[in-house]
């Protein structure tokens, strides 16, 4: 079983729209949390960083946000465009921060 | 910026070859890793590498070796490619333990 899970696996929604992707984990130690941007056919890019002590976490259009006690985080993008079209994945770095563990993605899809 | 660079974007071998996917990064970043990336499984660590001719296993080594002959070059090799190997293949680098992995644009291997 993976230790971090996203939901949803995809998601379709209409540009200038907002959405939410969410990610709960259950690793530990815990050390911090990142969101990462990978276009079609390109690595992945990180969009955003969380300690411990960090609940919320923002970089233009997107917001991360982070509960650790309920070992939940969330991406907002607001207004969406096109170009946010990617897969957006969640990976929790563990007390070493070369062990991490990577959530298998959400796949965003704006339509015109 | 950063740029991590792989040596084929897309790579069609056959079950036996021996396969060599090759990463540099231009950084002088410290640690490097090879990850495969799966549908629905999301990335996972095959190896990873915390100075020049130092190696270390991740969480799925079994069929695969690495080389750090130089510190900006680490090499994934396939001694003998088989069909389950068909995937992925993301290289990443990061300056330190607690810093950005940065990722190449990624290998597709298809062992047919």
């Amino acid at each position: 079983k993976n230790q971090v899970e996203q939901s949803p696996q995809s998601l379709i929604i209409l540009e200038g729209k907002n959405c939410t992707l969410q990610c709960n984990y259950t690793v530990s130690p815990f050390s911090n949390l990142r969101w990462y941007k990978q276009d079609t056919g390109r690595g992945p890019v990180s969009l955003t960083i969380m300690t411990f002590s960090e609940n919320t976490k923002s970089n233009g259009r997107y917001t991360a946000t982070l509960d650790a006690d309920t070992k939940q985080s969330s991406l907002h993008i607001t207004a969406s465009q096109l170009s946010d079209s990617a897969s957006y994945i969640c990976v929790v770095s563990l007390g070493n921060n070369n062990d991490m563990r990577f959530g298998a993605g959400t796949r965003l899809t704006v339509k015109p | 910026d950063v740029k991590v660079t792989q040596s084929s974007r897309y790579l069609v071998k056959r079950t036996g070859e021996k396969v060599f996917l090759e990463c540099v990064q231009d950084m002088d970043h410290e640690n490097m890793f090879w990850y495969r990336q799966d549908p629905g499984l999301g990335l996972r660590l095959i190896y990873f590498s915390y100075d020049v001719k130092m190696k270390e296993k991740g969480d799925i080594p079994e069929g695969y070796s690495v080389s750090r002959e130089k510190k900006e070059r680490f090499s994934l090799i396939l001694e003998s490619a088989s069909t389950n190997q068909t995937s992925m293949y993301l290289c990443a680098s990061s300056l330190g333990s607690y810093n950005e992995q940065f990722f190449g644009p990624g290998t597709r291997l298809t062992v047919l």
